[in-house]
């Protein structure tokens, strides 16, 4: 069974300009995550979609970030305009419904960002 | 709130040394616990997990217990490997919420040979 994939894997921009994360993942995975890790810190949750509507964006940064997952399959993150501070490694997890079978989230290998 | 705390590393053992990484948890709800590693340059993987109080998680030598009245989820392992060397996180998810994982800082362990 093929993971969940995130692509760029690594991506250095300058501050002020834009950038967007693309994610897959596992097929047939109904809930999808953002997940954002700073240097030295756990991941913290950005936003949560289940099928191809939000769950939880909590502590997404609304006025510079946006994410969305049209058809409930693939997930775009995008970032504009980007900040220092928002360098840090941004991963993606799926998983299933609760009650469906091995209900755990799987992660991808993550996208490293550099705002310089 | 819900939170996770953990021992700050860094850890450096030599192979074969016991291994204790401290996890205590705050939560508001009825909390599942996980330990997740992550191994240099790869995404962060499941060792093991427990979902309610007494419970045991157990893989590849790692244990943890989920203690309630101590609220806490400490990793052991009794004889580390240099193949052990990574970042270990603990998580806690609340059953019946939004299930988002609320991550610990993480602990870095480097065994030598």
């Amino acid at each position: 069974e093929a993971g969940v994939a995130q692509s760029p894997r690594y991506k250095i921009i300058e501050k002020r300009q834009s950038v967007a994360f693309w994610c897959n993942p596992i097929s047939g995975h109904a809930t999808l995550y953002w997940y954002q890790q700073i240097l030295g810190q756990g991941p913290k949750l950005l936003i949560q979609f289940q099928n191809n509507g939000v769950v939880d964006d909590s502590q997404l940064p609304k006025d510079r970030f946006s994410a969305e997952r049209l058809k409930g399959v693939d997930s775009t993150l995008k970032i504009q305009p980007a900040k220092l501070e928002d360098s840090a490694v941004y991963l993606c997890a799926s998983s299933s419904l609760p009650g469906q079978g091995l209900y755990e989230q799987y992660f991808g290998p993550g996208t490293r960002l550099t705002v310089t | 709130g819900n939170s996770v705390t953990q021992m700050e590393g860094p850890v450096t053992l030599s192979e074969e040394a016991f291994l204790t990484i401290n996890c205590t948890y705050t939560a508001t709800g009825y909390p599942s616990l996980f330990w997740y590693v992550q191994y240099p340059g790869e995404g962060l993987q499941l060792l093991l997990k427990a979902t309610k109080a007494d419970d045991k998680g157990s893989n590849k030598g790692f244990e943890a217990t989920y203690r309630k009245e101590t609220t806490s989820f400490h990793l052991e392992k009794g004889s580390v490997q240099v193949s052990d060397s990574a970042v270990y996180f603990c998580a806690l998810r609340i059953q019946g919420g939004s299930e988002k994982l609320v991550f610990g800082k993480g602990t870095k362990l480097t065994v030598n040979p």
